[in-house]
């Protein structure tokens, strides 16, 4: 079945050190999407990339890095520079074009700093 | 930029009947597409029914339903027939239809948690 993988479902990360959250996706779509989400603020776009090799910043970029280097994998960085890191993390994925489609999410992943 | 507000950060609802949950949205845009989006306890992100600006009709699926009032910049999301299964968080969504660069995400509300009492 298609659909979008993330990894690890929970991690934890000591202060001061750099994490990857890993997404997947076989859906063979091609943009792609960071999404953070703490408690009583929704879904807030960390980054995005809508084609193989480039990517935008989205509203709260600071302190994350991304890559696409495939159009399957769109892994997150949370550095060290980035000073609340404890959230939800949701990847997403939808086709091209300027159609209406629906987002496809992966199950997210849970990072805590300890 | 477009922002999105649900008013109501708590709802309950009595098992079978039915609740609507509120969302408006600010743009200066003519053509987009709104979403509803559910997220159980699971934390799955699930799509509920979506909307195209340009259509006049309301979107319906099932026991969901929408109420689209574009001159209102009003979204809701009525569900009928309420169940044990829908408790969950419930997010409205907006997307430009432009198609290019950062017209291509998704900007959510801060969500309506809804319980089901039963």
């Amino acid at each position: 079945d298609g659909g979008i993988t993330q990894s690890p479902k929970y991690l934890f990360r000591k202060e001061g050190q750099n994490v990857t959250l890993s997404c997947e996706q076989n859906l063979n779509h091609d943009a792609m999407y960071w999404y953070r989400q703490d408690p009583g603020q929704g879904l807030r776009l960390i980054y995005y990339s809508q084609i193989v090799n480039d990517f935008q910043k989205g509203d709260i970029a600071e302190g994350y890095s991304v890559s696409r280097e495939k159009k399957e994998s769109f892994p997150l960085t949370v550095t060290s520079a980035q000073k609340n890191p404890t959230a939800f993390y949701l990847c997403a994925s939808k086709r091209g074009g300027p159609y209406g489609y629906g987002y496809t999410f992966g199950s997210g992943t849970r990072l805590t700093v300890v | 930029a477009q922002t999105v507000t649900q008013s109501q950060p708590e709802m309950s609802v009595q098992e079978a009947e039915t609740v609507t949950l509120s969302c408006t949205y600010d743009t200066s845009e003519s053509d987009y597409y709104l979403f509803w989006y559910k997220q159980p306890p699971s934390r799955q992100m699930i799509l509920v029914i979506r909307q195209e600006a340009y259509k006049q009709q309301n979107a319906t699926e099932n026991r969901f339903s929408v109420n689209f009032q574009k001159a209102a910049k009003s979204f809701s999301l009525k569900i009928s027939d309420s169940q044990l299964g829908d408790a969950a968080m419930y997010f409205c969504a907006y997307r430009s239809a432009a198609g290019v660069g950062g017209s291509e995400k998704l900007v959510f509300g801060k969500g309506t948690k809804l319980t089901v009492n039963p």
